[in-house]
């Protein structure tokens, strides 16, 4: 079983729209968690890192439960610049990055 | 500020050829990371470093070696390469905190033939 697994979608989306979707990862003892953004031939970005609280910065959000070992993220009023693959990332006790294989999202016009 | 800096950006390389990926970063980071990313495969640590003159083993580390003689640089080798090892290759530098993020160099995309 993969250390954490991601839909892969795609999701293909119109602007304006909400689209959500979630990783899950199987390590208990990880500590940290992020979601990185890719885009196509590019190097992956830190969007945001997941609180236990959760956390929004601006139209995205996201989610941790620590019980169900799962990460979600939600993008609201979607625009055409949201088109990437979004990496789930998880820390782990030994300081190393485990990264989801992304889930692709398309805006249309 | 130049970040995490990788050379070279494309390779093609012959079957058995030898050949050294560079990183250098510039923000005095102690861990180092090395890892490949292949289509449907996420990306998968082949080697990393916490800190100069240490290196370990990630999750695919078999044809590949590193070496961090310097805080700032961390070299990938390829002693005889394999078409198995056509891929994208991206270093990453990080803090030792666990809750801060990673930063990518541009990648390294290398073929071989």
């Amino acid at each position: 079983r993969k250390e954490v697994e991601q839909d892969p979608g795609p999701f293909n989306v119109p602007e304006g729209a909400t689209v959500a979707f979630n990783c899950t990862y199987s390590n208990s003892a990880s500590q940290s968690f992020f979601w990185y953004r890719q885009d196509c031939r590019k190097e992956p970005k830190l969007l945001m890192s997941v609180y236990s609280s959760g956390n929004e910065d601006g139209r995205f959000t996201a989610q941790l439960n620590r019980a169900s070992q799962y990460i979600s993220l939600l993008i609201r009023d979607s625009k055409l610049s949201d088109s990437a693959t979004y990496l789930c990332v998880v820390n782990r006790r030994d300081y190393k990055l485990s990264f989801g294989a992304g889930t692709t999202v398309t805006v249309r016009a | 500020n130049a970040g995490v800096t990788q050379t070279p950006k494309f390779r093609v390389l012959k079957t058995g050829q030898s050949m050294t990926l560079l990183c250098a970063q510039d923000m005095n980071h102690e861990y180092m990371y090395w890892y490949r990313q292949d289509p449907g495969m996420g990306l998968r640590l082949i080697h990393y470093s916490v800190g100069e003159g240490t290196t370990a083993k990630g999750e695919v580390p078999d044809g590949y070696n590193v070496s961090r003689l310097k805080k700032q640089n961390f070299l990938l080798g390829l002693e005889s390469a394999a078409p198995s090892q056509t891929s994208v290759y991206f270093c990453a530098s990080g803090t030792a905190s666990m809750n801060t993020e990673a930063f990518f160099g541009q990648g390294t995309r290398l073929t071989v033939v």
